[in-house]
Order: C-alpha cells, then structure tokens, then sequence
C-alpha cells in the first residue's frame, strides 16, 4: 500500500529556511493519481493546508504562505519537497505529506526556535 | 477563501450513544470534496469520509456522511471506546484547500 515519508531537521533557527522532503513507497508520483500535499499542525492546535504539487510540476499554494513557499517535485526519486523561507516561532508544527487527502505521513515535528 | 465552522467544539457522550457533528460552510462546497477525518493524540489524521459520503477504505460503518451546499454532518451510530478522538472537516474542491477547528468527542 502507499507509505508517505517526511524527513529534515527537526529543529531551524529563526530567518531560515525549512526544507522537508516526503519519500513515497508503494506508489509512483508519476502515476498523476492525486495531488502530493503539504499540511501542518501547531501543538495543540489545528490543520492548516500549505499546498500541494502535481507529478508535471504544477503547483497551488496557500495564499498565507506564497510569498515563502517553494513545493518542488523529483520523480526520478519518487520524492516531494517544501521549502519555507523566513521561518519564525510561528512556524513551529508538525509537517505533514500526503497524497491528496487520503493517505498521509506520520508527520514530523520542526520547531523553529534560537 | 471558504470558512469551515464545526460545531459542537467539544461533544460528551457515552459508549454506545450516537454523535452527531456539523460542518457548516461559509460558500457552497462541491459534494464531492468534503472531507472527514479522525485525529487520536500524536497520530497523523486518518481519512473517514470523502466526496461527503463515500467511507473511506476499511472503515467501519457506524461512520457516516452526509450534506450537501453548506451544511455537512458526520454521524457516529454507536460510539465504541476507540472513536473518542478530534475530528476534522475538509474542503478540496476551492483554492485554498481548508480545514474546521475541529470537534473533540469526549468521552462523558
């Protein structure tokens, strides 16, 4: 079955960048099934949507977060990536990856902090 | 941008007796991209229902969907212990993709 896979650094200094990848197994990016998606959770709050990209490299973004955001996508290794420019404290969550809105990582915490 | 409120907050009932939660839309959403999910703590969500309706692979049928335009409700027949959790809306079918608060169902 698909498995979605976030990794990166589990903590970034504030003005940074944050940089995810989300490996898939089980499924090809390629296939143009579903949308690859971004989504986070601060603690104990809420989803909030990021964006997703499509296999050709089509993208839609969350307006709150556009001016920072770069979703990329490498098929060759059946990855997608987020990139967050100018992170700052709060921008601490749990990221997660999924594709479309029925399979999804087990999500991975970032905390943004000095 | 469309608004999802989910009510009640937080819903306390007992094993065994029926949940009712609202999602209620601030513009019509498409049927076929209305969302649910459960979310247990420290777990990422898990899809229950899709297209408003439509239960998701593998889960049981005491989960239900319905609604259409603005108003949408998940119905939970007969709480077992492994539903108390937080539960979400989600609409996909207009840019951007969002979410309710969410509805944390308490065990009473």
């Amino acid at each position: 079955q698909v498995q979605l896979q976030e990794s990166g650094p589990g903590l970034v200094k504030p003005s940074q960048t944050l940089s995810l990848t989300c490996t898939v197994s089980g499924d090809s990016i390629s296939s143009g099934a579903d949308y690859w998606t971004w989504i986070r959770q601060p603690p104990g709050k809420g989803l909030e949507w990021i964006g997703y990209i499509y296999y050709s490299g089509s993208t839609n973004y969350n307006p709150s977060l556009k001016s920072r955001l770069t979703i990329s996508v490498d098929t060759s290794k059946n990855q997608f990536s987020l990139k967050l420019s100018s992170v700052t404290a709060t921008d601490t969550a749990v990221y997660y990856c999924a594709r479309g809105v029925n399979v999804w990582g087990q999500g991975t915490l970032v905390t943004v902090s000095s | 941008e469309i608004v999802l409120t989910q009510s009640p907050g937080t819903l306390s009932l007992s094993p065994g007796e029926r949940a009712t939660l609202s999602c209620r839309a601030s513009q019509s959403v498409s049927s076929t991209s209305l969302a649910w999910f459960q979310q247990k703590p420290g777990q990422a969500p898990r899809l229950l229902i899709y297209g408003a309706s439509s239960r998701a692979t593998g889960i049981a049928d005491r989960f239900s969907g319905s609604g259409s335009g603005t108003d949408f409700t998940l119905t939970i027949s007969r709480l077992e212990p492994e539903d108390f959790a937080v539960y979400y809306c989600q609409q996909y079918g207009s840019s951007p993709w969002t979410f309710g608060q969410g509805t944390k169902v308490e065990i009473k």
